[in-house]
Formats: structure tokens, C-alpha cells, sequence
């Protein structure tokens, strides 16, 4: 069974553009999750979808946004990009419906904003 | 406010002794818990899990501990391997919240 898949896994951007990040979970798993990470700051939570609906949201300004889509696949945009935005963004998939379980990652994003 | 803490950011283990990351969290209403290993420029892959209704879980050389009271588990790997060198997060859940809260993570080395 293929693994979640992140594309692109790197990209550089220049302050003020904007950047989308894909997703696809593992197949059969309808719950993705998206998470940043930087240097001493963990995985901080962004959003979670399942079955095209956003359930939960972190506490992130609002240039960053997602989507599901009716396969399962996600992706997520960011918006008049700042220099903080520089990260490794995560995509994680699950199978629970009620969402207590395992997390499967992706590879993750490598945004650069310069 | 950071509800999920890794107090230590780095530990070193000599190979074959026991490797011990410790987390702690505020939050009562956590009922789910992970750990998860990470290499530079990988995902995090899952150890292993543990429930607030269990105050411990075994998987291999992975043991996860909850000490509900305490708000505090950890993680012991014995034995220690150099391949077991990673950055090691932990992560709560309550329920529907739909997300998980990491640590800031270990970042664990074993001496060969």
C-alpha cells in the first residue's frame, strides 16, 4: 500500500507570492491533517479534514487555507507569504473516523520564502 | 501556552543501555497519546501509542509509560541502538478535537 505522498518536496518562494501544497493520504484513509514544523517549535497544528469537511483548525492566520476533495486528497495554499512562513509543511493521513489513533505522515513540503 | 513539553532537547545513551524521553502535558482532558521518531528530511514514522485507560504499552524494545496523575509519560527503549539516533516527538490528543499536540522533541543520540 503506497504511503502518503507530498508533492512538491521542496519549493522556494519570494515574499508575497503565494504557495499550494498537495496531499494524498494512504488509500481507504479519509482523515488528513497538516502540520508546520521549524526549528525548536515542534509540529504545530494547522487544519484537519475529513470527508471534505474542515474539523478542527490551529491557531494560524488566515492566508493559510485548505481543501478536501471528494478522493480524500488535500491540499493546503498559503497566501502573501512572509518570511516566517519558511517551514517544512506535513501532511498526515488516518483511518479512525473518530480520529484517536495513528498518524501516518508524508515526507513533508520544504517551503523556502526568500 | 505550550500544553505538551519535552523539557530536554537533546539526550545521549551509550549502545545497549536504556533510553528514557520524558513528556509532560497540561491538559486533563488528553486521552490519547503517541510517539513518533523523526530522521532529517523524513516524516515522523509512529513507535508506539498508549491510551489514558492504560498506564503502560509495550511494542518490542518500545515500553511507553502514563502517569495520569502526574500529567507525565515517557518513552524507554531498551536496548539502545545507534539507529535509534533521532529526533523523538510526543503528541496528545483529547477527543474531538481532531488533532494531535506535539512536544518540541528529544533529539536522542546513541553512542556506539
Amino acid at each position: 500500500k503506497a504511503g502518503v505522498t507530498q508533492t512538491p518536496r521542496y519549493l522556494i518562494k519570494t515574499r508575497g507570492q503565494q504557495v499550494t501544497l498537495s496531499c494524498s493520504p494512504i488509500s481507504g484513509h479519509r482523515s488528513v491533517s497538516w502540520y508546520q514544523q521549524t526549528p525548536g517549535q515542534g509540529l504545530q497544528f494547522l487544519f484537519e479534514y475529513f470527508s471534505e469537511t474542515q474539523r478542527n483548525k490551529g491557531n494560524f492566520p488566515g492566508r493559510f487555507s485548505g481543501r478536501q476533495f471528494s478522493n480524500s486528497r488535500s491540499e493546503m495554499n498559503v497566501s502573501t507569504l512572509e518570511l516566517g512562513d519558511s517551514a517544512l509543511y506535513l501532511c498526515a493521513s488516518s483511518p479512525m473516523t473518530g480520529f484517536a489513533g495513528e498518524l501516518f505522515f508524508g515526507e513533508g513540503s520544504r517551503l523556502t520564502v526568500l | 501556552d505550550q500544553q505538551v513539553k519535552q523539557n530536554s532537547p537533546s539526550l545521549s545513551v551509550q549502545e545497549g543501555r536504556i533510553s528514557i524521553l520524558n513528556c509532560d502535558y497540561t491538559n486533563s482532558m488528553f486521552d490519547y497519546f503517541l510517539w513518533y521518531k523523526k530522521y532529517p528530511a523524513e516524516g515522523p514514522t509512529f513507535l508506539i501509542s498508549i491510551s489514558s485507560i492504560k498506564d503502560k504499552n509495550e511494542d518490542g524494545r518500545f515500553t511507553v509509560f502514563l502517569n495520569k496523575s502526574a500529567k507525565h509519560l515517557s518513552l524507554h527503549i531498551v536496548p539502545s541502538q545507534p539507529g535509534d539516533s533521532a529526533v523523538y516527538f510526543c503528541a496528545a490528543s483529547a477527543q474531538g478535537t481532531y488533532k494531535y499536540i506535539f512536544g518540541t522533541g528529544t533529539r536522542l543520540k546513541v553512542l556506539a
